[in-house]
């Protein structure tokens, strides 16, 4: 299995502002994955980050309110830029593993990052 | 049309009572399917695999109909430990894409 660290695992943050959240795997992986989880809502898509490319965004999500960084094959960062009260949500790094063998492995998620934006 | 669609629920049963969930999907070429169970506050997690010839995992059996583009989950006896939101999970046939259904609550009641 792949342990995910995430962090933070919560924020209270002021309209305008920004903030980044780290996302951590115990092994390498060839794409990392990052969510989002409204209230009462299911996960969606945000962007799939690729090591050594850009990542590749989901339709209603752009790279400049939600960059992307991946330094190398375990560690990831989302940043929400910008915030507003409908940012608040959940965010969720992920990881498929066993890597490289697409949509046959198992997805591992981080704990998530509860942001609330006032 | 969403990718995956499930009931909501909530559903609220007996100790011991069997459950099923069910899930439809639009994409006919969909490769995998999974169900994935999410508890309060917590990430989702892999409860689960579904295979054309279905499977079972104690009391959980999972069922694929690719005809009819439908997935379900039975619970037998449940316990109090099942209370959770059960997510249906699919995969395109394409890239790396897994599409979840909305969940569908299920709280067991002593």
């Amino acid at each position: 299995s792949a342990v995910i660290s995430q962090k933070p695992s919560r924020d209270i943050c002021q309209r305008g502002t920004s903030l980044t959240i780290q996302c951590q795997v115990d092994s390498q992986v060839t794409m990392m994955f990052w969510y989002r989880q409204q209230p009462g809502q299911s996960l969606t898509l945000i962007a799939t980050a690729n090591q050594g490319s850009e990542a590749t965004y989901e339709s209603g999500f752009v790279i400049d309110k939600f960059p992307i960084s991946r330094p190398n094959l375990t560690f990831s960062t989302l940043t929400v830029s910008n915030m507003s009260p409908e940012d608040s949500s959940i965010y969720l790094c992920s990881v498929e593993w066993p890597s490289g063998r697409a949509n046959t492995g198992e997805l591992f998620f981080g704990e998530g990052s509860r942001l609330t934006v006032l | 049309r969403k990718e995956v669609e499930q009931d909501p629920g909530p559903f609220n049963v007996p100790e011991g009572a069997t459950v099923a969930f069910n899930c439809t999907y639009s994409n006919s070429a969909s490769q995998s399917f999974f169900w994935y169970r999410q508890d309060c506050r917590k990430e989702p997690k892999l409860l689960m695999s579904v295979y054309s010839s279905g499977n079972e995992d104690g009391r959980f059996t999972a069922q694929l109909n690719r005809a009819s583009q439908y997935i379900s989950l039975l619970i037998r006896d449940s316990k109090l430990s099942d209370s959770a939101t059960y997510l249906c999970v699919v995969t395109a046939n394409t890239g790396n894409q897994f599409y979840f259904g909305t969940g569908t609550s299920l709280t067991v009641i002593p």
